[in-house]
């Protein structure tokens, strides 16, 4: 199956910084790579995903970049507020249309 | 809308007990998968389904069951529960395969079980 990699497993910033969060992946046909948000005690939810013919995708604070040729994708996240704390997955699509996630990366933004 | 409903929230099973997970979904979503959730792993898949009558294998698939009778319904089954089965587990739908347009997952809030 796809191997994903995230990094950091943590991650603090003060309120104001911006976050980045990398993922790897290993499959050269994968096409889909979202970015689910998943606050304490819920479900995670979709909050931006990007296709592989796009190299950036802006949502007002959020953004992902993706390099195909070198198999990583980030999430960029520009004047952090305390409301971003949460984890953040990245996830990476497959054959079959299964979707393979990262390990989760606990983001804490300090007021 | 209700989106995806899981039941119980909590269970704490003893080993061997056999359980079933709920999930239920009202948006007419074709597609339906079980994750597990376990610290520093990430999601992982179980099982899924891209219509019913269908399921297939995820990641870790072993110790579980599901059927796909109807649209809105896909459990989950342990037929023999074990320790390495404690985990939070959350059901997932889509209207679509989760690579395609319209592939957004909508998560249930998780169930949390935990076996003694």
């Amino acid at each position: 199956g796809e191997n994903v990699e995230q990094h950091p497993s943590t991650l603090s910033v003060q309120e104001g910084d911006s976050a980045v969060i990398k993922c790897t992946y290993s499959d050269s046909a994968s096409n889909y790579f979202p970015w689910y948000k998943q606050e304490l005690g819920k479900g995670p939810q979709l909050i931006i995903d990007i296709r592989s013919n796009v190299g950036e995708k802006k949502d007002q604070r959020i953004a992902v970049t993706l390099n195909k040729t070198a198999k990583h994708f980030s999430l960029h996240i520009t004047e952090t507020q305390p409301e971003d704390s949460a984890v953040y997955f990245c996830a990476v699509d497959s054959t079959l249309g299964r979707l393979y996630f990262g390990r989760g990366t606990q983001l804490t933004v300090w007021p | 809308n209700a989106g995806v409903t899981q039941t119980p929230k909590f269970q704490v099973l003893k080993t061997g007990q056999s359980m079933t997970l709920q999930c239920a979904q009202d948006m007419n979503h074709e597609y339906m998968s079980w994750y597990r959730q376990d610290p520093g792993m990430g999601l992982r898949l179980i099982h899924y389904s891209v219509g019913a009558g269908i399921t297939d294998q995820g990641e870790v698939p072993n110790g579980y069951n599901v059927s796909r009778s109807t649209t809105e319904d896909f459990p989950l089954r342990l037929l023999s529960a074990a320790p390495s089965q404690t985990s939070v587990y959350f059901c997932a739908s889509s209207y679509t395969l989760p690579s395609g347009s319209g592939g957004e997952l909508f998560f249930g809030e998780g169930s949390r079980l935990t076996v003694l």
